[in-house]
């Protein structure tokens, strides 16, 4: 049965720092990894998409590597603001279905 | 553009209620998904439908069930709402179950008293 970590649960930074938020997952059997972000009370915004083949995809200030051989992906924030606070959730696409982590909660302070 | 739509948005229900929760995407996606979401628990599959007039159960499907009505729309159905329903709904699509970007609706706020 798949299973899905992120770690840290949550994250506090100062503004501008660059960070790395981690997940990683037991069955390396996936068709592709996606991180999305969550703002309080709001639904799923895709952030980026990587096929399984793919070892990384950018978007911006976004980065986000995988490893499948040893189950993880981490996504990097560069010089991070204040807008970027939120949840941020990886998901898994095995067989017909995404398995989603529990999320990293960041907080970018002014 | 509107993608994934949910509906409704919010919703108080007592024990015992049944409602259907509903939602449309026009991006003529195969593949559908309805996921509750807790706190601590991440979001989890309550059923899928890959393509339509299929349907299959996810993770946690005691309590639901579902309908395929056409290739745009997959509704969500609690017969007899019971407290531990009391989460956010999210409806997914994507084009189909394996390779693609999967998108959401905004998500339904369910409350069973």
């Amino acid at each position: 049965k798949q299973e899905v970590t992120q770690i840290p649960a949550a994250l506090s930074v100062p503004e501008g720092e660059n960070l790395v938020l981690n997940c990683s997952f037991t069955d390396s059997a996936i068709y592709n990894l996606q991180w999305f972000r969550q703002d309080p009370g709001k639904g799923l915004t895709s952030l980026l998409l990587i096929q399984s083949s793919q070892r990384e995809q950018t978007s911006g200030r976004l980065n986000a590597s995988l490893d499948k051989s040893s189950g993880r992906s981490t996504l990097y924030i560069a010089a991070s603001q204040p807008g970027d606070s939120a949840t941020y959730l990886c998901a898994v696409l095995g067989t017909y279905k995404y398995i989603f982590g529990t999320g990293t909660r960041l907080k970018v302070l002014a | 553009n509107a993608g994934v739509t949910q509906t409704p948005k919010f919703q108080v229900l007592k024990t015992g209620q049944s409602m259907t929760l509903q939602c449309a995407q026009d991006m003529n996606h195969n593949s559908m998904y309805w996921y509750r979401q807790d706190p601590g628990m991440g979001l989890r599959l309550i059923y899928y439908s890959a393509s339509e007039g299929t349907t299959d159960k996810g993770e946690v499907p005691n309590g639901y069930n579902v309908s395929r009505l056409n290739k745009r729309e997959f509704s969500l159905r609690l017969e007899s709402a019971a407290p531990s329903q009391t989460s956010v709904y999210f409806c997914a699509s994507s084009l189909t179950t394996a390779v693609l970007e999967a998108f959401f609706g905004q998500g339904t706020r369910l409350t069973v008293v």
